[in-house]
């Protein structure tokens, strides 16, 4: 079936320090959403992407769609504590609607 | 209130008991989700209705209930669950349910079945 794989599962970072993560697929996707998700709460939009090369940024975090469609990947500049969290990627192939969500990337920022 | 939301945030369920979660989404959408979220698993799709017809149910047990009177309202029915659907229930939304739009999620309801 369909699967995203979305990595690293896990970062420990220092305060100040670039992120980066990914979610590959060997199928094609359509829309690529990346979520972040807070210890207690559901997750929230960060950034939707829509177009192969496709390059979009939300303040410090920018979040590519890979030319190949089959990838996305997320970047963090400049991490901060409350950038601590799991993030998700979620891509939608065709028109079907239903999203299909990686495993997640805990990250964790040391002060 | 604004966004997406549920009730209850925790609920604790013997396996004989019957409850029901509640979502409601104050974003004119017309399309709704129930998803399962389990440790070290992705996101799992339950339900997904668009305009208050149920328009996918990825082989959930039937102990598991949803019901969409409108569009803004989404309710899941459970009874005599087991303590492996110990997990949290996530409720989303979006414009449509077809094509490439966003999904938007509640906080979640944390269920524990004893």
């Amino acid at each position: 079936g369909q699967q995203l794989n979305q990595s690293p599962q896990s970062m420990f970072i220092q305060e100040g320090e670039d992120v980066s993560m990914n979610c590959t697929s060997s199928s094609i996707f359509n829309t690529w959403l990346w979520y972040k998700q807070d210890p207690g709460e559901g997750p929230v939009l960060l950034i939707a992407l829509y177009k192969a090369g496709e390059l979009t940024s939300n303040g410090r975090l920018t979040a590519q769609f890979g030319i190949t469609r089959k990838d996305s990947f997320l970047n963090i500049s400049a991490s901060i504590p409350s950038d601590v969290g799991i993030y998700f990627c979620a891509g939608l192939r065709g028109s079907q609607g239903n999203l299909i969500f990686g495993k997640g990337t805990k990250l964790s920022v040391k002060p | 209130e604004t966004g997406v939301t549920q009730t209850p945030r925790h609920l604790v369920m013997g396996m004989t008991n019957k409850k029901s979660l509640k979502c409601e989404q104050h974003l004119g959408h017309n399309a709704m989700y129930w998803y399962k979220q389990s440790a070290k698993k992705p996101l799992e799709l339950m339900f997904v209705y668009s305009l208050e017809e149920r328009v996918e149910n990825n082989s959930v047990p039937s102990r598991f209930s949803p019901e969409c009177p409108n569009s803004s309202h989404l309710f899941l029915h459970l009874h005599t669950l087991q303590p492996e659907d110990s997990a949290l229930y996530l409720c989303a939304s979006s414009q449509e349910a077809r094509g490439p739009y966003e999904q938007y999620f509640g906080p979640g309801t944390r269920l524990t079945v004893t």
